[in-house]
């Protein structure tokens, strides 16, 4: 069974560069039929996906916070992680990392649905 | 980018009764990749539903997906104690897009 574990840390001051950890466990973040992503909560409100990637080093980011938002992996570290630069009290949240399966059409393929989530880790944007 | 709206925005019903949640999206959802997740206070979604019908292992088979193109439905046959939660839909036809969320609560 896989495990996702969010680390970093819970607040940031504005202006800042968020910056979160998610460890993987119980399976390996090379496989090549996962990816693997961010999403998050903002306190009382809906989730909004932030972005995904393999573990080749492709990418996919909401177009929205495409321009602040860098997700890498270390495959060796069995582990991947989420900065997002330039934060206001907007971008505070609970954020999720979560193992997405693969969705393929026309011989192209693309992160699906979350299959496996992390608990999630109550980030406040403040002074 | 597509959006995805979710009705009703609350449902209320009582223990045994069938759920009936609709998620239309603002175009159609290529090769109706759609999945449904579960939210409770406090924790992670759980995917309930994905490439629109197909439920994950472990699923318990009272949830069911329909639709197709724009219009889709996550059902609950009979609704139990622990279903009583948000759902939201999520469209990954093209990038991924979350809808707004469905409470179920206890009529």
């Amino acid at each position: 069974q896989v495990q996702l574990q969010e680390s970093g840390p819970g607040v940031v001051k504005p202006s800042e560069t968020l910056s979160l950890t998610c460890i993987v466990s119980g399976g390996s973040i090379s496989s090549d039929v996962s990816y693997w992503g961010w999403t998050r909560q903002p306190p009382g409100k809906g989730l909004e996906w932030i972005g995904n990637i393999f573990y080749s080093g492709s990418t996919y980011y909401n177009p929205s916070l495409k321009s602040r938002a860098t997700i890498s992996v270390d495959t060796s570290r069995n582990q991947f992680s989420l900065k997002l630069s330039s934060v206001t009290a907007a971008d505070t949240a609970v954020y999720y990392c979560a193992r997405h399966g693969t969705a393929c059409s026309g011989g192209t393929c693309y992160p699906s649905g979350g299959r496996y989530w992390g608990q999630g880790t109550l980030v406040t944007v403040s002074s | 980018e597509v959006v995805l709206t979710q009705s009703p925005g609350t449902l209320s019903l009582s223990l045994g009764e069938r759920a009936t949640l609709s998620c239309r999206a603002s175009q159609s959802v290529g090769s109706n990749y759609l999945a449904w997740y579960q939210q409770k206070p406090g924790q992670a979604p759980r995917l309930l539903i994905y490439g629109a019908s197909t439920r994950p292992t472990g699923i318990p088979d009272r949830f069911s997906g329909s639709g197709s193109g724009t219009d889709f439905t996550l059902t609950i046959s009979r609704l139990e104690p622990e279903d009583f939660a948000v759902y939201y839909c999520q469209q990954y036809g093209s990038f991924l897009t979350f809808g707004p969320g469905t409470k179920v609560d206890i009529k």
